[in-house]
């Protein structure tokens, strides 16, 4: 399967940790890249290739992938990171881009 | 640093062509890979296609029959159009740069919205 799948919806409590998760197939072979997205923006790249912080993004970002599964990993929540977070990588052909459907965080 | 600008019109009839351009300022597009994405209101992102090297376009296969891009050099842009448009393909669309080659899109355009209505 080419598909990428995310929960949809993910709470945490203000200065705890959190992981959202993103399945699919193609995560075996390629790499993952995250991205957060507030409303009435564009995406913002948060992680790419699995683990690796563009500049300027908080280091409370981390990620990991093993298998099937990638996790993006929020240490220390904070309000402003209440946002929609989306999983990408290539599709088993290597040729196309999925994304997964997203996973709305709530900070409490 | 690099820009992108999306524009074109914001309705387009059923059944008609959707024509969007993307301008890229602070870089050439002969460097890097192109891609348009889109989003419909509420929901997830879809990727819709690529353009890079000499011209070399991938297409998401769900779309592939109703859709081109192509770069124009002289204006360093990009554009797309979608053929056969319906409400479905009401939603925002974004420009996004993609680096390397793990479709990571590191710089990404405001977005336009376009609505598909008569």
């Amino acid at each position: 399967s080419s598909e990428l799948t995310q929960d949809s919806a993910v709470s945490v409590a203000l200065g705890q940790t959190v992981r959202i998760t993103c399945q699919g197939d193609s995560l075996r072979s390629y790499y993952v890249s995250w991205y957060q997205q507030k409303p009435g923006q564009a995406p913002l790249i948060i992680l790419y290739d699995n683990n690796n912080r563009p500049s300027g993004i908080p280091d409370r970002f981390s990620g990991s992938s093993s298998g099937s599964t990638a996790s993006l990993i929020i240490t220390g929540a904070q309000a402003e990171d209440e946002a929609d977070y989306y999983c990408n990588c290539r599709d088993t052909s290597g040729f196309h881009v999925v994304f997964g459907g997203g996973t709305k965080l709530t900070v409490l | 640093q690099v820009q992108l600008q999306e524009s074109g019109p914001g309705l387009v009839k059923p059944s008609e062509t959707l024509s969007l351009t993307c301008s890229v300022s602070g870089g050439s597009i002969n460097l890097f890979s192109w891609n348009w994405i889109r989003q419909p209101a509420g929901k997830g992102l879809e990727w819709i296609g690529r353009i890079y090297t000499r011209g070399t376009t991938n297409y998401n296969p769900s779309l592939k029959s109703r859709v081109t891009m192509s770069g124009d050099t002289s204006k360093n842009a990009i554009s797309l159009n979608l053929y056969s448009v319906t409400a479905a393909d009401t939603a925002v669309y974004y420009c996004a740069r993609e680096v390397g080659t793990t479709s990571a899109f590191d710089i990404w355009g405001q977005g336009t919205v376009v609505t598909v209505s008569s």
